[in-house]
């Protein structure tokens, strides 16, 4: 598509369920990124990958918090038992070749409840 | 590791007034410098960068940015804003071959007509 497209928008969760926040790229770009974006805050670099292969997911900041790739394509940040401090907008972007011409999405924004 | 402050967290100016908006960052070599715009809602726009060269670039809707190594300084400015230009402003960086941005917290521009 012309660009990078997240969806839900919006989503509220109760403190404990579990949630996929769903990003679909640029078509052809290589690279994928997920940030988080906490209420009053800049972005903060969650993960990212090339193709499938996730290279980096040093900013996960638990283990509750899985990413995937499968096809090179869409990608799928999962977010297990969810807590009160996941609530945050998240950011997907997208580059051809993995450099910083990043293009990203409008977000999700995750309220936990 | 790179940092980026944006000291100023809200800034007000009347439509028609020039813009400077101050990013500061940290980091031991030469980096690569970035302006994003947020407006509400959406995702984050590019509008410059700097990676080597000139040290003044220009970005789209009228906006440049200098790079001064010796303040470690990447202000961005407009000589006249319009009221659209009301949002969110995030200087970032990134540091060599990674792929990762740090972002600063962000300025709100509030534009009176």
């Amino acid at each position: 598509g012309a660009g990078v497209s997240q969806s839900p928008r919006y989503k509220v969760a109760k403190r404990g369920q579990d949630v996929a926040l769903r990003c679909d790229p640029i078509s052809g770009h290589v690279s994928l990124f997920w940030y988080q974006q906490a209420l009053g805050q800049g972005p903060e670099f969650l993960t990212y990958f090339q193709n499938e292969a996730q290279l980096d997911k040093s900013g996960l900041p638990s283990d509750r918090f899985f990413a995937e790739r499968p096809e090179g394509s869409v990608s799928t940040l999962k977010i297990q038992r969810t807590q009160q401090e996941d609530s945050a907008v998240y950011l997907c972007a997208s580059s051809r070749d993995g450099h910083y011409g990043y293009t990203f999405g409008s977000g999700t924004r995750l309220t936990v409840v | 590791a790179q940092s980026v402050t944006q000291p100023d967290i809200h800034i007000t100016v009347s439509e028609g007034a020039s813009l400077e908006l101050r990013c500061n960052y940290s980091y031991g070599a030469t980096p690569y410098l970035f302006w994003y715009v947020q407006s509400p809602g959406q995702g984050l726009q590019l509008l410059l960068k700097y990676f080597s060269g000139d040290t003044l670039v220009q970005g789209i809707k009228g906006f440049e940015a200098e790079f001064k190594r010796s303040q470690s300084s990447f202000n961005l400015r407009k000589p006249s804003v319009h009221w659209s230009d009301a949002a969110e402003y995030f200087c970032a960086v990134g540091a060599g071959s990674n792929y990762k941005l740090t972002f600063g917290k962000g300025t709100l521009l509030t534009v009176n007509p």
